[in-house]
């Protein structure tokens, strides 16, 4: 079974600087989809970025990047020019791309906090 | 479009009493998962469908709960009898196949059980 670990429970950046949000998973599929999900106090689930395991590109969503490192299983989140609406609880996550094993597993999640 | 819609929003009852969440997920979306988020679990995949058929209900705590989807636009889940340890928030979300699509989140039901 496939599992995403998030091991930094909570994270603090200065507004305007850059902060990177740790995930790793572990996985014996060769194809698979790795997501960054936000959660502000709202607590409506958004979906920041995706990226695909076969493409070596890394994505980027305007102020927001990955760093995915496949041989690694690593899979982490740039948050450029922080914001203050960027303070939200980050989470990672993993989905086969077919068959039965198609649900999101989801880290426990990080919480970030942005400084004025 | 109006995204995936659930009801109520917030819901208390006392326990021993039948609960009924409820989910309108977007159209055309063949996927449908029921999430539960505690503190203390994260986030926990209860069941998921497609196609309106149950694909994986092992997330299913216990007997108490249950979910259907009678047709494509419409999802409950039901805990009969509710206990304290049920209260937490319940996110119903809706995708496209295949998988890259990611899900789309509904606000969630806040359930507190007293």
């Amino acid at each position: 079974a496939q599992t995403v670990t998030q091991s930094q429970p909570e994270m603090s950046v200065q507004e305007a600087e850059t902060v990177t949000l740790s995930c790793t998973y572990d996985t014996s599929e060769s194809d698979y989809y790795l997501f960054w999900y936000k959660q502000p106090p709202s607590r409506q689930m958004i979906l920041v970025i995706r990226q695909e395991a076969y493409k070596q590109q890394n994505a980027t969503e305007n102020r927001f990047s990955v760093n995915f490192q496949k041989a690694a299983k690593s899979f982490s989140l740039k948050i450029s020019d922080s914001q203050l609406g960027d303070a939200a609880m980050y989470f990672c996550a993993y989905r086969s791309p077919t068959g039965a094993n198609s649900k999101l597993t989801f880290g426990k999640g990080i919480t970030l906090s942005v400084r004025p | 479009d109006a995204g995936v819609i659930q009801s109520p929003r917030h819901e208390v009852t006392e326990m021993g009493q039948e609960v009924t969440l409820r989910c309108k997920p977007i159209s055309g979306h063949d996927y449908l998962f029921w999430y539960r988020q505690t503190m203390m679990r994260g986030l926990e995949l209860l069941i998921y469908f497609n196609n309106n058929v149950p694909i994986d209900d092992s997330g299913m705590p216990e007997d108490r709960f249950s979910a259907k989807m009678p047709n494509a636009s419409f999802s409950t889940l039901k805990i009969q009898p509710s206990e304290p340890r049920d209260s937490a928030v319940y996110f119903c979300a809706s995708s496209f196949h295949p998988a890259h699509y990611g899900y789309t989140f509904g606000s969630g039901t806040r359930l507190t059980v007293v």
